[in-house]
C-alpha cells in the first residue's frame, strides 16, 4: 500500500525558533496534502491543505504567516512553524490521498512538537 | 467544523468481548472511513464504506451506515488487548477534506 513518511517524528525547540516538518509520499503523486494538528486526547483538526504548485488553503482560525506550508513536488509538502511558542506544542499530522474520493487517505506517522 | 461525532467517548471492554462504536455526521457524504491511532501515532485506515452501501466487513471488523439516519457504527468482534487505541470516524466528501470526529477511546483489558 500508499506510504506518507513525515520527519521528524519528535522534535523539541526553544521559543522563538523555527522548526520545518517534511510530509512525503513515497510511492505516488499527491496534488494535495493535508495538514492537521491534535491536541492530547481529542481528535485531529485540519489546519490546511497544501496544492502542489499553488498556495495553500488554510482553514479559519489557522495563521498563515505563523504555519507557512510549500508543496514544491508531487511528493512533497513541508510544514514550518515560525517563532514557535509554548502553545504550539501538539502533535502535528500529514495526509495525502490519491484522485479518486473513494480511498482512504494515508497518514503519516505524526510530528510531537514541544517548544520549550 | 467538526462533522462526525463519535459516542462513547470511551469504552472499556474484557478482551474477547466485542466492542461497538457509533458515529453521527451533519452533511451529505460519499464515504465514511474508520481509522485506528494508537498512542502519540498516526493513523491507520481500517476500512471505507461508500455511501450507496450498507454494511462492510473486514475480518473481525464491521461497519454499517444509515445515511437516512447519517450514522455509522463500528463493532469489533472478540476484541483483543491489541485492539487498545482510539478509533476515529472520518467523512468526506467529493474534491473536500475529511472531517474527523472526536474519537473513542478503546481499552480492552487481559
Amino acid at each position: 500500500g500508499a506510504v506518507v513518511s513525515q520527519h521528524p517524528s519528535w522534535v523539541i525547540c526553544k521559543s522563538g525558533t523555527s522548526v520545518k516538518i517534511e510530509c512525503r509520499s513515497l510511492d505516488f503523486q499527491a496534488t494535495t496534502m493535508f495538514w492537521y494538528r491534535q491536541f492530547p486526547k481529542q481528535s485531529l483538526m485540519l489546519m490546511a491543505t497544501s496544492n502542489e504548485g499553488s498556495k495553500a488553503t488554510y482553514e479559519q482560525g489557522v495563521e498563515k504567516d505563523k504555519f507557512l506550508i510549500n508543496h514544491a513536488s508531487l511528493t512533497l509538502s513541508t510544514l514550518t512553524v515560525t517563532s514557535a511558542h509554548p502553545e504550539d506544542s501538539s502533535f502535528y499530522i500529514c495526509s495525502a490521498s490519491r484522485t479518486d474520493p473513494n480511498t482512504e487517505a494515508f497518514f503519516g506517522q505524526g510530528t510531537r512538537l514541544t517548544v520549550v | 467544523s467538526q462533522q462526525g461525532e463519535e459516542d462513547p467517548q470511551a469504552l472499556s471492554i474484557q478482551e474477547g468481548e466485542n466492542a461497538t462504536m457509533n458515529c453521527s455526521y451533519k452533511t451529505s457524504i460519499n464515504n465514511l472511513q474508520w481509522y485506528r491511532q494508537n498512542s502519540g501515532r498516526g493513523l491507520v485506515h481500517l476500512i471505507l464504506i461508500r455511501s450507496n452501501e450498507r454494511e462492510k466487513h473486514s475480518g473481525r471488523l464491521r461497519v454499517t451506515l444509515d445515511t437516512s439516519k447519517k450514522s455509522s457504527s463500528l463493532l469489533i468482534t472478540a476484541s483483543r488487548a491489541a485492539d487498545t487505541a482510539s478509533y476515529f470516524c472520518a467523512t468526506a466528501n467529493y474534491g473536500q477534506n475529511f472531517v474527523f470526529g472526536p474519537g473513542t477511546r478503546l481499552s480492552v483489558l487481559p
